[in-house]
């Protein structure tokens, strides 16, 4: 079986400060790791994954997130933050190539304060 | 064209009614889902087509009819649904069969309200 664990259901923090939303996961598969961000009322938009090679990713909006195969991890970072990130953050792996292995993390709501 | 457009936004229904969820793409993405999101849950997976068949279905209740009638296009018939299929539904788009390389595309969702 495979999971996703969200660590944190909710992150403030003030703007311009740096943000880390962490996403541990465990799979018995080689596995794809995304980062979706949902603003209110709003589908999912993809920011950033990993599929192979270099284990730090950059994706859009500054985000940036690194693979970390021995913590099982694939942490969210941005360096400084702005009002407009507040938003619900999903961390979600495929394993391998099967329908049957796309799971969801529960959600973080990184919350930007003035 | 990089989008998934998902009609209607929002959707007022009776128990005892039947309408449909719309979704479309045109990236010739050859697998479309459809997902279910309750408030401040993630997304729950509930119908997968491939290539225009249907190739999983989440042991989802009746009353949600999915249909692929061609490849850009992915319809959900509702019909007698309950309040607790109040929801935000989610369609999504991918490049090939099973293929994660590029991720999903999402549309923007339907709200479904059920009274």
């Amino acid at each position: 079986a495979q999971s996703v664990t969200q660590l944190d259901s909710q992150v403030p923090v003030f703007e311009e400060a740096p943000v880390e939303l962490r996403c541990n996961y465990s799979s018995s598969v080689s596995v794809y790791l995304f980062w979706y961000v949902q603003y209110p009322n709003q589908g999912l938009q993809l920011l950033l994954k990993y599929l192979s090679g270099s284990t730090l990713v950059k994706g859009i909006n500054g985000f940036e997130a690194e693979f970390n195969k021995s913590q099982t991890s694939f942490h969210l970072r941005k360096p400084s933050v702005h009002i407009s990130d507040t938003a619900e953050y999903f961390c979600f792996l495929a394993g391998g190539t099967s329908y049957g292995k796309l799971t969801f993390g529960q959600g973080t709501i990184l919350t930007v304060h003035p | 064209d990089t989008e998934v457009t998902q009609t209607p936004k929002h959707l007022v229904m009776g128990m005892t009614n039947k309408k449909s969820l719309k979704c479309e793409q045109h990236m010739g993405h050859r697998a479309m889902y459809w997902y279910k999101q309750k408030a401040k849950k993630p997304p729950e997976l509930m119908f997968v087509y491939s290539y225009e068949k249907l190739s999983i279905n989440e042991s989802v209740p009746s009353r949600f009819s999915p249909e692929c009638p061609n490849s850009s296009l992915l319809n959900l018939h509702l019909h007698a649904l309950q309040p607790e299929d109040s929801a935000l539904y989610l369609c999504a788009s991918s490049q090939e069969d099973g293929s994660m390389v590029y991720g999903y595309t999402f549309g923007s969702g339907t709200r479904l309200t059920v009274v």
